[in-house]
């Protein structure tokens, strides 16, 4: 089975950096994912970790250290418009693109 | 490239009845995921499709089914709903050996 944790809410402000953590227990792993969903709309793709270490993107950069069942989703310069649900996904090793979800970090931006 | 549709938005049905759902991948992805998302148990995976037959299944009852069709087109269908099946359900496609799966808008179904 997995399992997955990452905090229910976050607070930061404008302009600054924020973690957002994830710990996974599986009985399989063949990738972690990080979504992103705005309220009252469809998750939308951030980042995809397989191997240890950072993945950077932009504004958006994710880690994975495997041997610890941990990955962090960093997003830098923080704008109003980040304010959303984080949410970080683990495919198993099976074949195919079935994504066990955490819970998600909702994360508010303030002025 | 049109994204992800899903057919109906919205949709509001009574304890008993049944219900079918209809996703519309991007052109040219096979893989089509549902997932069930509610306030209380978060985003949870169905089941998914790949080229008409199904390659995973999620922990839910016999009551939600599925399938696929030759142009990649998918619906779900939920018998003898229940309140609880009250959800967002989301259907999300992947072009087959990438990572990242696209969803659409969701069908917000509400049993009462």
């Amino acid at each position: 089975g997995q399992n997955i944790d990452q905090p229910t809410e976050m607070t930061a402000t404008e302009g600054a950096i924020v973690q957002i953590n994830c710990t996974y227990q599986t009985s399989g792993f063949n990738g972690l994912f990080w979504y992103q969903q705005h309220a009252g709309e469809a998750p939308t793709f951030l980042s995809y970790n397989v191997l240890d270490g950072l993945e950077e993107k932009g504004r958006f950069s994710s880690f994975l250290s495997r041997s610890k069942g941990y990955s962090y989703l960093l997003l830098k310069e923080l704008q109003m418009k980040d304010s959303a649900s984080y949410r970080c996904a683990v495919r198993g090793d099976n074949a195919g693109n079935m994504l066990t979800f955490g819970g998600g970090t909702r994360l508010m931006v303030k002025p | 490239k049109a994204g992800v549709t899903q057919t109906p938005r919205y949709l509001i049905k009574t304890r008993g009845q049944q219900v079918t759902l209809s996703c519309s991948p991007i052109s040219g992805h096979r893989s089509v995921s549902w997932y069930q998302q509610t306030p209380g148990q978060g985003l949870q995976f169905l089941f998914e499709y790949f080229s008409e037959t199904q390659r995973n299944k999620g922990n839910f009852p016999g009551r939600f089914s599925g399938r696929q069709f030759s142009n990649s087109r998918s619906e779900m269908n939920v018998s003898t709903l229940e309140l609880g099946d009250s959800a967002l359900y989301l259907c999300a496609s992947t072009y087959n050996g990438n990572n990242e799966q696209f969803f659409g808008p969701g069908t917000r179904l509400t049993v009462l």
